[in-house]
């Protein structure tokens, strides 16, 4: 049973340039979450999807968007990118209804911005 | 979801037990204690999560204060592999649906031979 996985493993982009981050969740899982983690901090949350919609979403800018396809898999896109952008982008999913709380994350996705 | 506090850095020796403190004083009713760990170079893992009751299985133990504002993850014998940021996380279920899991900077466990 693969776990989460995630593509690119790493990433680097220029400043203004635009970025597109997969994920495939768990099988079974139809949840996916995204988090953002600096060097250092733990994972911020950025947006979480179900049923191809965005569900939730944290403090990020509108910068930041995501897609969830039929197969429940995810990308996020991430526009006009800043130096700051710079981090590990995990990805986490998870059945959605009482089937438990646990969140499953895949390796992550490291992204550095010059 | 409410807040909670950990040290920033522990160490233990291998083959010892370990007790990493979390205190969460605003905890609400509603309020899973959830505990995860995060190895060098990888995402997140869950350990174990209660809500009032200590919790048992066979990466760790949890045990929860009576009045729930704190509780202790329990590694009962450190292996070299535990060495991780161990993250305590409350976490709401919203009507058995999943809810974001605020991560704060948890605590870093080292583990000497």
């Amino acid at each position: 049973d693969a776990g989460v996985t995630q593509s690119p493993t790493h990433l680097i982009k220029t400043r203004g340039q635009q970025v597109t981050l997969r994920c495939s969740p768990k099988s079974g899982h139809d949840t996916v979450s995204w988090y953002q983690q600096a060097l250092g901090q733990g994972p911020q949350f950025i947006f979480q999807y179900y049923e191809e919609e965005e569900r939730q979403r944290g403090n990020f800018p509108d910068r930041f968007s995501g897609h969830q396809f039929p197969n429940y898999s995810s990308e996020l896109n991430v526009n006009a990118l800043l130096l700051g952008d710079s981090a590990l982008y995990l990805c986490a999913s998870s059945p959605l209804l009482g089937q438990g709380m646990t969140q499953y994350f895949g390796p992550g996705t490291r992204l550095l911005v010059l | 979801d409410a807040k909670t506090t950990q040290p920033n850095s522990m160490e233990s020796n291998e083959e010892e037990p370990v007790h990493l403190p979390c205190n969460h004083s605003t905890i609400s009713g509603t309020d899973y204690i959830h505990w995860y760990r995060q190895l060098p170079s990888q995402g997140p893992e869950y350990v174990i999560h209660g809500l009032t009751s200590n919790v048992n299985n066979r990466m760790a133990s949890l045990a929860i204060a009576e009045d729930r504002k704190s509780s202790t993850l329990i590694l009962h014998r450190a292996t070299l592999r535990d060495a991780a940021v161990y993250y305590c996380i409350l976490h709401m279920n919203y009507g058995g649906s999943q809810g974001n899991l605020i991560f704060g900077k948890g605590t870093k466990l080292s583990v000497k031979p």
